[in-house]
């Protein structure tokens, strides 16, 4: 079983619909969350930490389900240019090498 | 933009060879790990560097090594080039520990022929 996981997608939105995916980790000591996005070729860009109360930036929410070990990624009034993928992110925070693991990405199509 | 280089942008090698790529990590930052992006995969993590020493290795052969420099810039080294090893190579820089994020770099996308 892969540490997180992710639906590849991908999911085709109207522009302006809200849009809304999991990830699942599988390790209960992960302790901190993120989402990157990629867009097509390039490197890997933090879009938002998540936090346990869960958190806003603008058109995006993150949440965070310890109990279940997932997190969400929603997208209000989507706009052509989110199109992208959006790599979900665990790690723990410790002295020695703390590497990020990536799940595999959820792609997200925003279409006129 | 991040202040994390990462040269060559693109490189061709064929099975068998070696390759060298360079990290340039951003000001205040120690600590520099790399990953391995196949084609329609999320990053996997290759190792990590701290003070010039290995600090924390995936799952990667040791024909897979790497350096850092008193700068805190970083190579990472791959002998006897496989297939599979055609990729993107990213570079992160971030303090040690702590919940600071880390910061790619454009990465270095290596096809092996």
């Amino acid at each position: 079983r892969k540490e997180v996981e992710q639906d590849p997608g991908p999911f085709n939105v109207p522009e302006g619909a809200t849009v809304a995916f999991n990830c699942t980790y599988s390790n209960s000591a992960s302790q901190s969350f993120f989402w990157y996005r990629q867009d097509c070729r390039k490197e890997p860009k933090l879009l938002m930490s998540v936090y346990s109360s869960g958190n806003e930036d603008g058109r995006f929410t993150a949440q965070l389900n310890r109990a279940s070990q997932y997190i969400s990624l929603l997208i209000r009034d989507s706009k052509l240019s989110d199109s992208a993928t959006y790599l979900c992110v665990v790690t723990m925070i410790k002295a020695a090498g703390n590497k990020l693991t990536f799940g595999g990405g959820t792609r997200v199509l925003v279409k006129p | 933009e991040t202040g994390v280089t990462q040269s060559p942008t693109h490189l061709i090698k064929t099975r068998g060879q070696q390759v060298t790529l360079r990290c340039s990590s951003q000001s205040g930052h120690n600590t520099v790990s790399w990953y391995q992006q196949a084609l329609g995969q999320g990053p996997q993590f290759i190792f990590q560097y701290y003070r010039e020493e290995e600090n924390g290795r995936g799952n990667f052969p040791p024909r897979f090594s790497g350096l850092q420099f008193p700068n805190y810039s970083s190579e990472l080294n791959v002998n006897a080039l496989e297939l599979d090893d055609s990729a993107l190579y990213l570079c992160a820089s971030h303090p040690l520990g702590g919940r600071e994020t880390q910061y790619f770099g454009p990465g270095t996308r290596l096809l092996v022929l």
